[in-house]
């Protein structure tokens, strides 16, 4: 069965600072997706990763895809506040249906 | 721009009742999925569901949900006779063809069962 790992699971960090997200999955998949989730809130698509080696940037976030190393990051630069949230990996598999990551819940403070 | 509705945003039942989750997916959409997320943990795969009928489900989708488009807008879940660890907020989602589709999410349907 596939499984999709995020770390860290929870995230604190001071405003200004880097950090990465790391979403691996176990078996072969060519697309995937990141979400920010705000408490209480729907699922929203920050990036959509089609291929090995693809790399989205937006605002302070950067994602990137290695679909040999099944593994995909999500980059935070220089972070704010307003980033706090959840961010999900979810990998698009053989079938219908997405399967995501566990969550990084991340907070940001001053 | 077009979106995924859902109705109601919150709902409230009692242990043993059946309760109709609706959704509305974004017009030109041929694949629609259920999906449901316990407070605090990841969000799970529930159902897939393309040309009136389910194309995949998962374990936790057993005899007591079930999916219907009863017109050509809405998508329901229906869960028969509900239990405490259906509390969970469910989310609709559409595709425009399926599999490799980026899927669209609505907003959500709280469920509390007291």
């Amino acid at each position: 069965e596939l499984k999709v790992e995020q770390n860290p699971l929870f995230l604190s960090m001071q405003e200004g600072k880097n950090y990465t997200i790391y979403c691996n999955y176990s078996t072969t998949s060519d697309r995937l997706y990141w979400y920010r989730q705000d408490p209480g809130k729907s699922l929203e698509s920050l990036f959509v990763l089609l291929s090995n080696g693809a790399v989205k940037q937006e605002g302070r976030l950067m994602a990137s895809l290695d679909t040999k190393a099944r593994l995909s990051t999500l980059h935070i630069t220089a972070a704010v506040h307003d980033l706090s949230a959840t961010y999900f990996c979810a990998v698009d598999t053989h079938t219908d249906k997405l399967i995501f990551g566990t969550g990084t819940r991340l907070q940001v403070f001053p | 721009e077009p979106e995924v509705t859902q109705t109601p945003s919150h709902q409230v039942t009692q242990m043993g009742q059946e309760v109709i989750l609706r959704c509305v997916p974004i017009s030109n959409h041929l694949y629609f999925y259920w999906y449901r997320q316990i407070l605090g943990q990841k969000v799970e795969f529930l159902v897939s569901f393309y040309n009136n009928e389910i194309s995949e489900k998962s374990e936790i989708f057993d005899d007591q949900f079930s999916v219907e488009r009863p017109d050509g807008s809405n998508f329901t879940l229906k869960i028969r006779s509900t239990k405490l660890e259906d509390s969970a907020m469910y989310f609709c989602a559409s595709s425009t063809s399926g599999r490799w589709n980026e899927q669209f999410f609505g907003p959500g349907t709280r469920l509390t069962v007291l």
